[in-house]
């Protein structure tokens, strides 16, 4: 079975500009999480959609928004880039809304941000 | 403050040799716990899972013990292999505190042969 698909693996993008990333969660999986990871420390929690709908924000401006499709794809958007908006984002899907014993996160391999 | 952390940032064993990986919270009302193994250039792994409500889990060369009495979490390696090498680390879930989880900064294992 597949896992969780990011795209695209690596962007490059200059301050100001703004960007999306996309991810296709597990078969079967209708929750998505979207998270941070700045080199060297722990991923971060950005935002979490379950059928659809927000379910949960981590502390992150409103640069940052996400939505859910039908399909249960789901799209993280970054306007007005920062140079610390570098990092690696990390899409997570699950069968049930919150992450436990019979229905684990499990993690893409993310998309490599750069912003210059 | 209230996160997940590790007590140390590195860990270098030798192949064959047993790893332990040490992790401590700060909440006792955090009741799902994860461990991640994160190699270079690609996303955290799943590797196992434990309740609040169970001691110890067991899985393929991994084992997960919980002591609620101390806040302590580990994560042991059996016969540790070279493909072992890799960034770990523990996550939690509050579930009266959302769907998020919460993780620490990670312990490096570094095995040689």
């Amino acid at each position: 079975d597949a896992g969780v698909t990011q795209s695209p693996t690596h962007l490059i993008k200059t301050r100001g500009q703004h960007v999306t990333l996309r991810c296709s969660p597990i078969s079967g999986h209708k929750s998505v999480s979207w998270y941070q990871q700045v080199l060297g420390q722990g991923p971060q929690f950005i935002f979490q959609y379950y059928e659809k709908e927000e379910r949960g924000r981590g502390n992150f401006p409103d640069r940052f928004s996400a939505r859910q499709f039908p399909n249960y794809s789901s799209e993280l958007n970054v306007n007005a880039l920062l140079l610390g908006d570098s990092a690696l984002y990390l899409c997570a899907s699950s069968r049930d809304l919150e992450p436990s014993y019979n229905s684990p996160l499990h993690f893409g391999n993310g998309t490599r941000l750069t912003v210059t | 403050g209230e996160s997940v952390g590790l007590h140390l940032p590195t860990l270098s064993v030798q192949e064959g040799d047993n790893s332990i990986i040490n992790c401590a919270y700060s909440n006792s009302a955090s009741d799902y716990f994860i461990w991640y193994k994160q190699e270079s250039g690609k996303g955290p792994q799943f590797i196992i899972d434990i309740r609040s409500n169970m001691d110890k889990r067991q899985g393929q060369r991994v084992t997960v013990l919980l002591n609620k009495t101390v806040k302590h979490l580990s994560l042991q390696i059996a016969a540790t292999q070279p493909g072992d090498s890799a960034v770990y680390f523990c996550a939690e879930n509050r579930s009266q505190a959302g769907t998020a989880l919460i993780f620490g900064k990670g312990t490096t294992l570094s095995v040689s042969s």
